[in-house]
C-alpha cells in the first residue's frame, strides 16, 4: 500500500543551522509529493511539492528534491529561522485515482534563538 | 485570490450538544474535503466531495456526523450529538479537480478548533 515515514521530532536547531527533515515513501505508480507546514495555532499550508522523478519544489528558501530511486522527498533549508517553527507534514497522492493525500505522522520543528 | 475560509474558527460546546462547521472554498475549486486533525497527528480524511456529490465518505462515523455541498460551492459539517472524543481540528480542503492530470494540489483552511466538555 501507500504509505510515508517521516523522522520523528521534535527537532531542535539553532537559528541559521542548515535543516534536514527526512521523509520516505511507499507508492504504487508514480506519486505526487507534498510537504505542508503547519504553524502554531494554524491550519495547514502548502510549501512546496514535485510531480515527477528529479522535480525539485522550492519556497521560502526551503527545498526538497523528488528522488525516485531512493523513494525520497527530503526537506532542506540552509539557514533556518526562529519563524520556521512549526510542524512540518510530508504527503502524498497517487494520480488518476481518488487523490487521496497520503501523511506522514509530521515532524515538530523547534528553532531556538 | 482568497484562500479557503472556515467558520468558526474555535467552537466550545457541551458534550451531546449538536455543531455545525462552514467552509467556503476557493473559487473555481470543485473539489472539497473536510478532515479531523488531533493534535500532534496528521489530518485523516471524513468526506470528499465532486461538486455537490459526496464521492468518498467511508471515513464519515455517519451515525452522528453529516455533511453537505448544496450548489457544489460551500460546505457544512455537523456533529449531532457531540462527544467528548470528538475535539480536535476541523480542516476543509479545495483543489481544482483533476481529471486526467498529474496532480491535484490541495489548499487548506485554518480549521475549526472544537472542544467538547
Amino acid at each position: 500500500g501507500n504509505s510515508v515515514t517521516q523522522m520523528e521530532g521534535p527537532v531542535t536547531l539553532s537559528e541559521e543551522a542548515f535543516l534536514t527533515i527526512n521523509c520516505t515513501y511507499t507508492a504504487t505508480g508514480y506519486p505526487s509529493l507534498f510537504w505542508y507546514v503547519q504553524y502554531p495555532g494554524e491550519g495547514l499550508q502548502l510549501l512546496l511539492k514535485a510531480t515527477k522523478a528529479d522535480d525539485k519544489g522550492s519556497n521560502k528558501g526551503f527545498e526538497a528534491t523528488y528522488r525516485k530511486e531512493t523513494t525520497s522527498f527530503h526537506l532542506e533549508k540552509g539557514s533556518v529561522q526562529v519563524s520556521d517553527s512549526a510542524v512540518y507534514f510530508c504527503a502524498l497522492s497517487v494520480p488518476r485515482s481518488n487523490y487521496q493525500l497520503i501523511w506522514g505522522a509530521g515532524t515538530k520543528l523547534i528553532i531556538k534563538p | 485570490e482568497a484562500g479557503v475560509v472556515q467558520s468558526p474558527r474555535y467552537k466550545i460546546i457541551e458534550k451531546k450538544q449538536p455543531v455545525a462547521f462552514w467552509c467556503n472554498p476557493i473559487s473555481g475549486h470543485n473539489t472539497l474535503y473536510w478532515y479531523l486533525q488531533n493534535l500532534g497527528q496528521g489530518p485523516e480524511l471524513l468526506i470528499r466531495y465532486e461538486n455537490e456529490e459526496a464521492v468518498d465518505d467511508s471515513q464519515l462515523p455517519k451515525d452522528r456526523f453529516s455533511a453537505e455541498r448544496l450548489k457544489g460551492v460551500d460546505s457544512t459539517l455537523k456533529i449531532q450529538p457531540a462527544e467528548l472524543g470528538d475535539s480536535a481540528v476541523y480542516l476543509c480542503a479545495s483543489s481544482q479537480g483533476a481529471g486526467e492530470t498529474d496532480t491535484d494540489t490541495q489548499y487548506f483552511g485554518p480549521g475549526t478548533r472544537l472542544t467538547v466538555l
